[in-house]
């Protein structure tokens, strides 16, 4: 299967702070999704991206497909913003199947 | 309704017991998915439901495990004869079956094999 490995696996950040997440997988992809974990385990879809760039507020997402990476931005960092980010893929016959996830990035912002 | 429903939030259970959980799907989300997550791990794919039919069991961990969906609608995912090891979170998402959009997950059901 596709694997996906996520950096840093933490990371503490400031309030206010901009930050990039990244995610490599092993293989070409349909689908690719960016979760938010927060601290009470509530998974949040943030973006659908298997190509190009999408922002959303101070978030924002670019995938290249042809090299295998995304990245997430968090840009101007708030306390909320803390918890667990997940990427997660699906391969070339999973358009709305499985998705394999990345271990992920634990996100602390302080105050 | 206006997401996805997971019941109970919490389970404790005795080693031997089954155990049900129970996921009430986005209305009209024709695709629905069963993840678990182990204490500090990422999430592990269990099994796929495209409308009733389930097109990737890959992820069932044994025979004791088994899932349904009625109706293109609720799913219940069967523990049998439930193990320590099976203590986690059961997360359930659904997705409209269109490509474009992402998956919504259920809070989820914590349970606790004793």
């Amino acid at each position: 299967g596709i694997q996906v490995e996520q950096s840093p696996p933490d990371l503490i950040l400031q309030e206010g702070a901009n930050s990039t997440l990244r995610c490599n997988f092993s293989d070409s992809v349909n689908n690719l999704q960016w979760f938010h974990q927060n601290p009470w385990g509530q998974l949040i879809n943030l973006f659908y991206i298997p190509s190009g760039t999408k922002q959303n507020g101070r978030l924002s997402a670019t995938t290249v497909a042809t090299e295998r990476y995304s990245l997430l931005y968090i840009s101007s960092s708030q306390t909320t913003d803390s918890g667990v980010y997940f990427c997660a893929v699906g391969g070339p016959d999973d358009s709305w199947g499985k998705l394999q996830f990345g271990a992920g990035t634990q996100v602390v912002v302080t105050p | 309704g206006a997401g996805v429903s997971q019941s109970p939030s919490n389970k404790v259970t005795e080693k031997g017991k089954d155990v049900e959980l129970r996921c009430d799907p986005i209305s009209g989300h024709t695709a629905l998915y069963w993840y678990r997550q182990s204490l500090g791990q990422g999430l592990e794919f269990l099994i796929y439901f495209q409308g009733n039919s389930a097109p990737d069991k890959s992820g069932l961990p044994s025979d004791r495990f088994s899932a349904e969906r009625t109706g293109g609608s609720v799913s219940t995912l069967t523990i049998q004869r439930t193990q320590q090891e099976d203590s986690a979170v059961y997360l359930c998402a659904t997705h409209r079956g269109v490509l474009g959009y992402g998956y919504t997950f259920g809070s989820g059901t914590r349970l606790t094999v004793v």
